[in-house]
């Protein structure tokens, strides 16, 4: 299978709180990458961690990398309505290959 | 920032007819360009990888001759769905990339919504 596994699949918050979603992938990356989808539209490029990286930040997003584990988490905190949107992390592998998602709801 | 203009955003077509997708990078030259389908609350499936200049190179399953790639010059990749079925409809995405060593990110198109009829 070309995806890696995403876990929640679907995950339903109320406004202001955080949102995790992970990501595990099989063989070694040089990097992951994490895409936002809205629906229906195209995916925008989020933040991108190296594999000699344990954390990075951008605004109200944290994203950790455990290459050891072979898993990353993405965290948004204080969430929005405007949030709502499928999430996915990528690793490339020559190209770039994505796992299955996670639809994050933000309830106002 | 890098943009990809992808065209058309939707389009119906009746079963037996071929439908030719646009995928151009406006600012800047995209060496490498994916194709990607997308069924509904699933994730990207990657089709087929077109480098400038030579043949794309298609994922297991992936049939080459239904789903033509061709990627004639810097800017512009097509993906034509030829004598298209109603199992064909789908929501199909591009997406580029100036260098794909290196970790640069790529910048995808808005999708194209396909329904064969």
């Amino acid at each position: 299978s070309q995806q890696g596994e995403e876990d929640p699949q679907a995950l339903s918050i109320q406004e202001g709180e955080n949102a995790t979603m992970n990501c595990s992938y099989k063989t070694s990356i040089n990097n992951l990458q994490w895409y936002r989808q809205n629906s229906g539209r195209g995916l925008v490029h989020l933040i991108l961690i190296r594999s000699n990286e344990r954390e990075k930040h951008s605004g109200r997003l944290r994203v950790t990398l455990d290459t050891s584990k072979k898993s990353s988490s993405l965290l948004i905190t204080a969430s929005r309505a405007a949030d709502t949107a499928s999430y996915f992390c990528a690793r490339l592998t020559g190209k770039l290959i994505f796992g299955q998602g996670t639809t994050l709801q933000v309830k106002p | 920032g890098a943009v990809v203009s992808q065209h058309p955003s939707w389009v119906i077509c009746k079963s037996g007819t071929s439908v030719k997708i646009e995928c151009r990078s406006l600012d800047f030259q995209a060496t490498t360009m994916f194709w990607y389908r997308q069924f509904p609350k699933q994730s990207l499936m990657l089709m087929a990888t077109s480098n400038e200049g030579s043949k794309a190179t298609y994922e297991q399953g992936v049939e080459k001759d239904k789903f033509l790639i061709n990627h004639a010059s810097l800017t512009l990749s097509t993906l034509t769905v030829t004598s298209a079925h109603p199992e064909d409809s789908s929501f199909y995405i591009c997406s580029a990339t100036e260098k794909l060593a290196g970790g640069s990110p790529l910048h995808f198109g808005n999708g194209t919504r396909l329904t064969v009829t």
